[in-house]
């Protein structure tokens, strides 16, 4: 089965903060993708990043950074110093050999000026 | 990148009406593309996916009569609402996969349907 879990379902941060947004998946997939998903009030969803299950590579995008760990099933998200602009939910997804999405419940951050 | 839209971006109709929704891909031929819905503070949940030219696949749970979706051809995915009524109100979002090989979805920019 398939499956996201995003265990937190808010969080709060004063600007400049550090914050880590946790995801855990779960596939019988050898090959498949992890995506994070900025959903601002307007409701589109923003393409963060995209991950192949080969890549374990972390990755550092500005103020982004992401850890993809298969030995834990985690792909963690952190937004180093935290701005206003970075509130909104955020989700991660896995897509697998049947390119189907399954997004996690979303965490909504929120970053007090 | 490759873009999707969507129309309407909004509307509100009365109970017991119907109401039809567009998911383009604008510079991209999908063959299949994806409908979402998301009630308010929860996540995307997949309703059905469509493939160009064949009847959809419906997630267990979802009324394929009542969410009727057309996909006739490799660029426009249709999704219906007949009937309507207010426990459908709901952020619609569509998806369009390009067939690359990285499982990449383009996602439409949603319609918020609202009913009376």
């Amino acid at each position: 089965a398939q499956k996201v879990t995003q265990a937190q379902t808010e969080i709060s941060v004063v600007e400049k903060e550090d914050v880590t947004l946790d995801c855990v998946y779960e596939t019988r997939d050898t090959t498949y993708y992890l995506f994070w998903y900025k959903q601002p009030p307007s409701g589109e969803l923003v393409f963060l990043i995209r991950r192949n299950s080969f890549d374990e590579q972390n990755e550092i995008s500005g103020r982004y950074s992401w850890n993809f760990q298969k030995s834990t099933s985690s792909f963690n998200f952190t937004i180093t110093a935290s701005q206003v602009v970075d509130s909104a939910v955020y989700f991660c997804a896995l897509s697998g050999g049947e390119s189907q999405f399954y997004f996690g419940t979303g965490t909504s951050l929120t970053v007090i000026p | 990148g490759a873009v999707v839209s969507q129309h309407p971006s909004r509307v509100i109709c009365k109970s017991g009406t119907s109401v039809k929704i567009e998911c383009r891909s604008l510079d991209f031929q999908a063959t299949t593309m994806f409908w979402y819905r998301q009630f308010p503070k929860q996540s995307l949940m997949l309703m059905a996916t469509s493939n160009e030219g064949s009847k959809a696949t419906y997630e267990q749970g979802v009324e394929k009569d009542k969410f009727l979706i057309n996909h006739a051809s490799l660029t426009l995915s249709t999704l219906t609402v007949t009937s309507a009524h207010p426990e459908d109100s709901s952020f619609y979002i569509c998806s369009a996969d390009s067939g690359g090989s990285y499982n990449e979805q383009f996602f439409g920019p949603g319609t918020r349907l609202t009913v009376l």
